[in-house]
């Protein structure tokens, strides 16, 4: 099993939709999920950090974590054309790497 | 305050050429990771460097090396290229590369290999 799994989509929606974005994670040990953002021909940028568990809510967007289930949640509200890009989760792994990554979902918000 | 700055941004080489890639972190970031990103395989770590010294290490080969400089610039360097390292590059930079710090990427070098 992966340390980190993550629906690499594609996922299409309407401009204003809400959007959610989903991870599973093996170790029940991991602590920090972070969420990034990736454009084309871009790094990825940071775009959420969360501790623990519990929701964290910055502008449109919202990170939660689910413990219990090992989940983690990525939602955009009122999703824009701008949004359109690939979501990458992460955590950093208890052993000798860094940040683990899922594999990423592409995300289109058609106008 | 100026983000993690990778260079070059492009490069293409051919088979068993060698190449080196260049890394400035965040001012006052003193761990640098490296990754490489391909469509089938994501995001996978290649090595961190914190104080001039690699301090962890993913599951590749010898041939991908690296290091890190006095003022935190680091360098990756992989020799004997192959088709299969084909990829986009990326440096990331935290204050300290402690669990809790997150970390910060550059744009990449994309590296093809004809």
């Amino acid at each position: 099993q992966k340390e980190v799994e993550q629906d690499p989509g594609p996922l299409s929606v309407p401009e204003g939709a809400i959007v959610s974005l989903n991870c599973t994670y093996s170790n029940s040990a991991f602590q920090y999920f972070m969420w990034y953002r990736q454009y084309s021909r871009k790094g990825p940028e940071l775009l959420m950090y969360t501790y623990s568990s519990g929701n964290k809510e910055d502008g449109r967007f919202t990170a939660q974590v689910d413990k219990s289930s090992k989940y983690i949640s990525l939602f955009i509200r009122d999703s824009q054309p701008s949004d359109s890009a690939t979501y990458l989760c992460a955590t950093p792994n208890l052993g000798n790497t860094p940040l683990v990554f899922g594999k990423g979902t592409r995300l289109s918000v058609i106008a | 305050k100026a983000g993690v700055t990778q260079t070059p941004r492009y490069l293409i080489k051919t088979r068993g050429q060698q190449v080196t890639l260049s890394c400035s972190p965040i001012s006052g970031h003193r761990s640098v990771s490296w990754y490489q990103q391909t469509p089938g395989q994501g995001l996978q770590f290649l090595f961190e460097y914190f104080s001039e010294t690699q301090r962890n290490k993913g599951n590749f080969p010898g041939r991908f090396s690296g290091r890190q400089f006095s003022n935190s610039r680091s360098e990756m360097n992989v020799s004997t290229l192959e088709l299969g390292d084909s990829a986009l590059y990326l440096c990331a930079s935290s204050l300290e590369g402690v669990e809790g710090q997150p970390q910060h990427f550059g744009d990449g070098t994309r590296l093809s290999i004809l």
